[in-house]
């Protein structure tokens, strides 16, 4: 069955450094990668689309990569912030109209 | 505020009882996604509709049942309910059927006691 995994544990960085989270997925050929925010008690917020016909795509401090080949995709926040500790979300669609979700990275940037 | 509203913001109901989850997706969005988070599970896509159809299920259970009413909002019916149904349930909205960003609402608690 499809299936996206992030990495479960939280990952802890020092402000100012570059946090980089990792989704990977299995039985399935996305269209294309979404990445959310959560924060505790609230609604997922969309961050940052990719296509699978794109490599990278950024947005100020943000940058997401899809590898096809490697069937993952990179998210990494430059010069990190106690405010971007968050839940982060990578989701995957197709042309079946789901948008099947990972379990999410849980990042805390300690100042 | 993404203009997704749901109602009630919380509830807690008994087992074996029904409860209606109501969502307004942002104006002009076709689409409505229900979503299902709880601790151990993350977030489980449930059921899609666009403009009153029906296009993609997840795994969502016999007990619940949705639909997407002529003025667009939507309503997720939970039944028979049981203590695992207790989780955040969440609504989205988008302007197309797919391919397209998605914008959450900040979800129903549901407690079943």
């Amino acid at each position: 069955s499809q299936k996206i995994e992030q990495n479960s544990e939280a990952l802890n960085i020092q402000e100012g450094k570059t946090a980089t989270l990792t989704c990977n997925y299995t039985n399935y050929s996305p269209a294309y990668l979404q990445w959310y925010r959560q924060d505790p008690g609230r609604g997922p917020v969309f961050l940052l689309l990719i296509r699978e016909n794109e490599k990278e795509k950024r947005k100020e401090r943000l940058k997401v990569t899809f590898d096809t080949t490697l069937k993952q995709s990179l998210f990494h926040i430059t010069a990190s912030q106690p405010a971007d500790s968050a839940t982060y979300l990578c989701a995957m669609g197709a042309d079946t109209d789901k948008l099947i979700f990972g379990t999410g990275t849980r990042l805390q940037v300690f100042p | 505020d993404s203009g997704v509203t749901q109602t009630p913001k919380h509830l807690i109901t008994a087992t074996g009882q029904r409860v209606t989850l109501r969502c307004s997706p942002r104006s002009g969005d076709l689409s409505v996604y229900w979503y299902q988070q709880s601790l151990d599970q993350g977030l489980q896509f449930l059921i899609h509709y666009y403009n009153g159809e029906e296009r993609a299920k997840g795994n969502i259970l016999e007990r619940f049942s949705a639909q997407q009413f002529p003025d667009l909002h939507s309503e997720l019916n939970l039944s028979s309910l049981e203590l695992g149904d207790s989780a955040l349930y969440f609504c989205a909205s988008a302007q197309l059927s797919s391919g397209n960003t998605i914008y959450f609402g900040e979800g129903s608690w549901l407690t079943v006691v």
